[in-house]
């Protein structure tokens, strides 16, 4: 089954402990991406990959890391977690990136994580 | 620059009766735009997408939206509510010559029996 998948689903942390949210996509998608979403404020994205090796900033990169070592991964990094990135975050993945034709994006089923 | 608005934050209707979700854009390339819709706990699901063929664009489940390139608006639509439209729908506007994707805030539809 074509598939976007994370792990974890849920996790509850504390401030400065570092995690790995990871995203696996199953389809050999070029493009990956991640986002957060918050109440009132929509779909925001940290980072996008367009293909393995690149990668760029989007919208709220502030602390978050990302790499694309493997076309298939795209993991999620916080470095020292805060309390303000308690946050569902997303990751999605596109045939190719919005530069080419008009690619929908497929979705994972998101990570609820709390930064305690 | 590219953003997206979506004109309401909540909207209610009663089963049986139309629907209409607004949203305007603004881009400076060639927009590509997107309906997708979230049920409570769940993740995204493309409803639609303009892909430039015909301004008119047929979703899943009977939605509809048409681009209004004059009005810069991409309104989705739907004759007639059903319990089970009840959920989120984000209107995301990107295109080509950019990399990113920009979402609405969203607009939550409550379909009243």
């Amino acid at each position: 089954e074509a598939q976007v998948t994370q792990n974890p689903r849920y996790l509850i942390t504390v401030t400065g402990k570092k995690l790995t949210v990871t995203c696996s996509q199953n389809m050999n998608h070029e493009y990956m991406s991640w986002y957060r979403q918050d109440p009132g404020l929509g779909l925001r994205q940290i980072y996008y990959s367009m293909n393995v090796e690149v990668t760029d900033k989007g919208d709220v990169p502030e602390g978050y890391k990302v790499s694309r070592k493997e076309k298939r991964n795209f993991p999620l990094i916080l470095e020292s977690p805060s309390p303000n990135q308690t946050s569902l975050y997303f990751c999605a993945s596109s045939l190719r990136g919005q530069l080419s034709s008009y690619n929908e994006q497929f979705f994972g089923p998101g990570t609820r994580l709390t930064v305690l | 620059a590219q953003s997206v608005t979506q004109l309401d934050s909540h909207v209610s209707v009663s089963e049986g009766t139309p629907v209409l979700l607004r949203c305007n854009y603004s881009s400076s390339y060639s927009p590509s735009l997107f309906w997708y819709v979230q049920h409570p706990n769940k993740g995204l699901q493309l409803l639609l997408k303009y892909t430039s063929a015909a301004t008119l664009v047929k979703g899943i489940n009977g939605f509809e939206a048409e681009f209004k390139k004059s009005e810069t608006s991409f309104h989705l639509t739907k004759p007639s509510a059903h319990m089970s439209d009840a959920a989120e729908y984000f209107c995301v506007v990107s295109g080509v010559g950019t990399y990113k994707s920009i979402f609405g805030t969203g607009t939550r539809l409550k379909v009243l029996a």
